[in-house]
């Protein structure tokens, strides 16, 4: 079964709203999950280190003030689009280290703005 | 350079064939090596981690790590349609460090 849960997997939004998307690690704590977005046909898109009672780490080119992520425990990470537009319509998936090494990931979330 | 190569084109194999899929690193600090199956609209899924060099079998799946020449391999036996999906190589520091992916072999097994 799934080790990484997110929610929602679908969200349809209007412009100029925000979305919080949750990525939870169901057996194991992390200290760390990832955030990724991926348009179609392409590879994953490092967004994001999400570490775990402290800020983010966010990869050059990502607006920090846009994607805000809050890592308040073990098992959860947050992925916020502020005031989303239409261009943030994407997939989003998160993942987790167990500390054996093994990186899994969510589901992923398609958001739709319109 | 990026940091793992994957040549993107897309595979059609008949079924029962045998599935061949490469990859190449740049970085000789990676210690742990990882392919996903994603199908469409989907999360990946891990398929294979391997440590180092050296071969791992799973079922019909065979992951090969040749850590002299930065290559790595997967390789899918008696291939059913249902494989048919989008596979990633990807490699990794190894803790919390990131992974660097490839960009993905869209596999078609047609029945």
């Amino acid at each position: 079964g799934a080790v990484v849960s997110q929610h929602p997997s679908w969200v349809i939004c209007k412009s100029g709203t925000s979305v919080k998307i949750e990525c939870r690690s169901l057996d194991f704590q992390a200290t760390t999950m990832f955030w990724y977005r991926q348009f179609p046909k392409q590879s994953l898109m490092l967004m994001a280190t999400s570490n775990e009672g402290s800020k983010a780490t966010y990869e050059q080119g990502v607006e920090k003030d846009k994607f805000l992520i809050n890592h308040a425990s073990l098992t959860l990470s947050t992925l916020t689009v502020t005031s989303a537009h239409p261009e943030d319509s994407s997939f989003y998936i998160c993942s987790a280290n167990r500390n054996t090494g093994e990186l899994f990931f969510g589901e992923g979330s398609r958001l739709t703005v319109l | 350079q990026k940091e793992v190569e994957q040549d993107p084109g897309p595979l059609s194999v008949p079924e029962g064939a045998i599935v061949s899929l490469n990859c190449t690193y740049s970085n000789s600090a990676f210690q742990y090596f990882m392919w996903y199956r994603q199908y469409s609209r989907k999360g990946p899924e891990l398929l294979m981690y391997t440590y180092s060099s050296g071969n791992k079998e799973d079922g019909r799946f065979t992951a090969q790590v040749d850590k002299s020449s930065k290559y790595i391999s997967l390789f899918i036996r008696d291939s059913q349609p249902s494989d048919s999906a989008t596979y990633l190589c990807a490699s990794t520091l190894g803790g919390s460090n990131r992974l660097a992916f490839g960009k993905g072999n869209q596999v078609v097994v047609i029945p």
